[in-house]
């Protein structure tokens, strides 16, 4: 079946400028976890959805970082007044249940220059 | 707080020979170890989980609650294991998100 998939694949943007990326999960999916991928930090948890309870957006690391999942499915991350230093990629994974193996999408390598 | 330390960023070996990636953590609560695996231009896979004691591609990884460790091992590297290997953490409690190591990165020469 389809795997998690991400889009867009590839955005640059200028400093300053808001940014959306979105994620489809796997197909039946309750969990979705957004993560970071950069140079200097490795792969850092960002925010958390399973169903219908609050998110854990312990991870965020701003308030100009913000993500929504609409109908329990599709998610999308938004970065306010980007900064360089949130170049990085994004990626979404989700899983069947909270326990269950993450699957991870193929990332959305972001450049703010 | 969850912390995972691989020690080795980068680690070459010959086509045949053991290779062992290690990976140390700290933990609260009960935790879940785990090996992911990214291949150059793919997405990053989940390789092992240390609950379902499987054997993946050859690979096999044990924990080791005394030392704290979950070192990945295969007894033949193969050209084609040459990739990122990232072990990672979750704890029952803490919405199962994971805490990655800064990964290790396998050449495996011919």
């Amino acid at each position: 079946g389809a795997g998690v998939s991400q889009s867009p694949s590839n955005k640059v943007t200028e400093k300053g400028k808001d940014v959306e990326l979105r994620c489809d999960p796997i197909s039946g999916h309750t969990a979705l976890y957004w993560y970071r991928q950069s140079l200097g930090q490795g792969l850092e948890f960002l925010i958390y959805f399973q169903g219908n309870s609050a998110p854990d957006k312990s991870g965020l690391p701003s308030d100009r970082f913000s993500a929504e999942r609409t109908g329990g499915s599709v998610s999308t991350l938004t970065i306010q007044r980007t900064q360089q230093e949130d170049s990085a990629v994004y990626l979404c994974a989700s899983s069947a249940t909270p326990s269950g193996a993450q699957y991870f999408g193929p990332g959305t390598r972001l450049t703010v220059l | 707080a969850q912390r995972v330390t691989q020690p080795e960023k980068l680690l070459s070996v010959f086509k045949g020979a053991p290779v062992e990636l290690k990976c140390n953590y700290s933990y609260s609560g009960s935790p879940e170890l785990f090996w992911y695996v990214q291949y150059s231009r793919q997405r990053l896979q989940l390789l092992l989980r240390h609950i379902s004691r499987e054997s993946i591609k050859g690979f096999t990884a044990d924990l080791n609650k005394g030392e704290t460790s979950f070192h990945l091992k295969k007894p033949f590297a193969q050209e084609e294991d040459s990739a990122m290997y990232y072990c990672a953490v979750s704890v029952v409690g803490s919405n199962y998100k994971l805490t990655f190591g800064k990964g290790t990165l396998l050449t495996v020469n011919p």
